[in-house]
């Protein structure tokens, strides 16, 4: 099993409304990311999760707040959102590495949650 | 974090090889290139990576100069279903960082 999945495909949510998105993958990998993407730009790192501990948090707000239950399992858990974070949100997981060695380490991304904020 | 610079856009015939470069000139020692492709409303695909050595895999080739500043990826045989945008990025550890990226627009 070579896949990531995301749930749900597509989410529309209120500002005062609290959602979570989740993000599953079975191949032993135990890094675990989130990014967001507008529309037209590259994604961006939001944050790494790494042997289970959150590793890298990219200054994200804290209406965004990660969670890894286990090595399979990724949730964002959401909380008073803008407009403004509307966006399509992916998951990635790689093998992991420990320090700075990056070798293969390629991610494999879902196909992400197309969030709408109203 | 190194930065990276990519043409915005490029055709590419089908059949023939498309060459998609990129600068990254504050690459550190010890950052690999990875090559990431995404397709129009879909998640990023892992392409392809090296250190120094250029490298091939069934998708692609990848060629980095001496220097490790620059490289090239390279599709052999291009095909419609290549259209995307192409990514260069280098890395070091867990940390990938997306620059503008290349759309590559696959023609008849």
């Amino acid at each position: 099993d070579t896949e990531v999945t995301q749930t749900p495909k597509h989410l529309v949510m209120g500002m005062t409304n609290k959602k979570s998105l989740k993000c599953e993958q079975h191949m032993g990998h135990r890094a675990m990311y989130w990014y967001k993407q507008k529309a037209k730009k590259p994604p961006e790192l939001m944050f790494v999760y790494s042997y289970e501990k959150l590793s890298i948090n990219e200054s994200v707000p804290s209406r965004f707040s990660p969670e890894c239950p286990n090595s399979s399992l990724l949730n964002l858990h959401l909380h008073a959102l803008q407009p403004e974070d509307s966006a399509l949100y992916l998951c990635a997981s790689s093998r992991g590495t420990s320090g700075r060695d990056s070798s293969y380490n390629e991610q494999f991304f879902g196909p992400g949650t197309r969030l709408t904020v109203l | 974090d190194a930065k990276t610079t990519q043409p915005p856009s490029m055709d590419c015939a089908e059949g023939r090889a498309a060459n998609l470069p990129c600068n990254h000139s504050t690459i550190s020692g010890n950052e690999y290139v990875y090559w990431y492709r995404q397709i129009h409303s879909q998640g990023p695909q892992y392409i392809i990576h090296g250190l120094k050595n250029n490298e091939t895999n069934e998708m692609a080739s990848l060629i980095i100069t001496e220097d490790r500043k620059s490289s090239t990826l390279i599709l052999p045989h291009a095909t419609l279903r290549d259209t995307a945008v192409y990514y260069c990025t280098p890395s070091g550890g867990n940390k990938l960082t997306f620059g503008t990226g290349t759309q590559l627009k696959v023609e008849l």
